[in-house]
């Protein structure tokens, strides 16, 4: 089975400082890894992927997750926040066999400030 | 092209009462899933539909029911509500060959 930890809860931050959300996983096997953004009132939208290939992997706006399998991380960062990154941000992972059930984290709340 | 739409967005009930959260895509996806939103505890999965005809329990099941009525809708039953149940729901479904999953807006429930 997997399990997803994110590290810190809120995150509080000023306009254009950089930020880093922090994700750890466990599983057993071979795993895909994603970032999922919520902006209030609504759903949940893809940010990012990682499948195979890079390690690095970067959204349409600017941030970037680095999958690291020796620490078992997927951290997301961002070099200059925006306030609409106001937010609430979800790491998942599924096996990359079998079915396709994602498990998520608790979720991490990010507070741009100006 | 809507995505994943869900009905209805808001719903207040008693103990005791039922209802049924309406769920379709128009994607043409073949898997379904029903999760539920919780403070603190990101999103659990409750029910999913591989595939028409088809479900499987999630980790969080008890006291729901699901029906894959068609390859687009996919429905989420609350038989005896309780206000355990208070969350938001959310249905998504999923595009195999980018594994993505696609969320609707979510149902926010609350239960008396």
């Amino acid at each position: 089975a997997q399990s997803v930890t994110q590290l810190d809860s809120q995150v509080p931050v000023f306009e254009e400082a950089p930020v880093e959300l922090r994700c750890n996983y466990s599983s057993s096997v071979s795993v895909y890894l994603f970032w999922y953004v919520q902006y209030p009132n609504q759903g949940l939208q893809l940010l990012l992927k990682y499948l195979s290939g890079s390690t690095l992997v970067e959204s349409i706006n600017g941030f970037e997750a680095e999958f690291n399998k020796s620490q078992t991380s997927f951290h997301l960062r961002k070099p200059s926040v925006h306030i609409s990154d106001t937010a609430e941000y979800f790491c998942a992972v599924k096996a990359s066999g079998g079915y396709n059930k994602l498990i998520f984290g608790a979720g991490t709340r990010l507070a741009v400030h100006p | 092209n809507a995505g994943v739409t869900q009905t209805p967005k808001f719903q207040v009930l008693k103990t005791g009462q039922s209802m049924t959260l309406q769920c379709a895509q128009d994607m043409n996806h073949n898997s379904m899933y029903w999760y539920r939103q919780d403070p603190g505890m990101g999103l659990r999965l409750i029910y999913y539909s591989a595939s028409e005809g088809t479900t499987d329990k999630g980790e969080v099941p008890n006291g729901y029911n699901v029906s894959r009525l068609n390859k687009r809708e996919f429905s989420l039953r609350l038989e005896s509500a309780a206000p355990s149940q208070t969350s938001v729901y959310f249905c998504a479904s999923l595009a195999g060959a980018y594994n993505e999953q696609f969320f609707g807006p979510g149902t926010r429930l609350t239960v008396l």
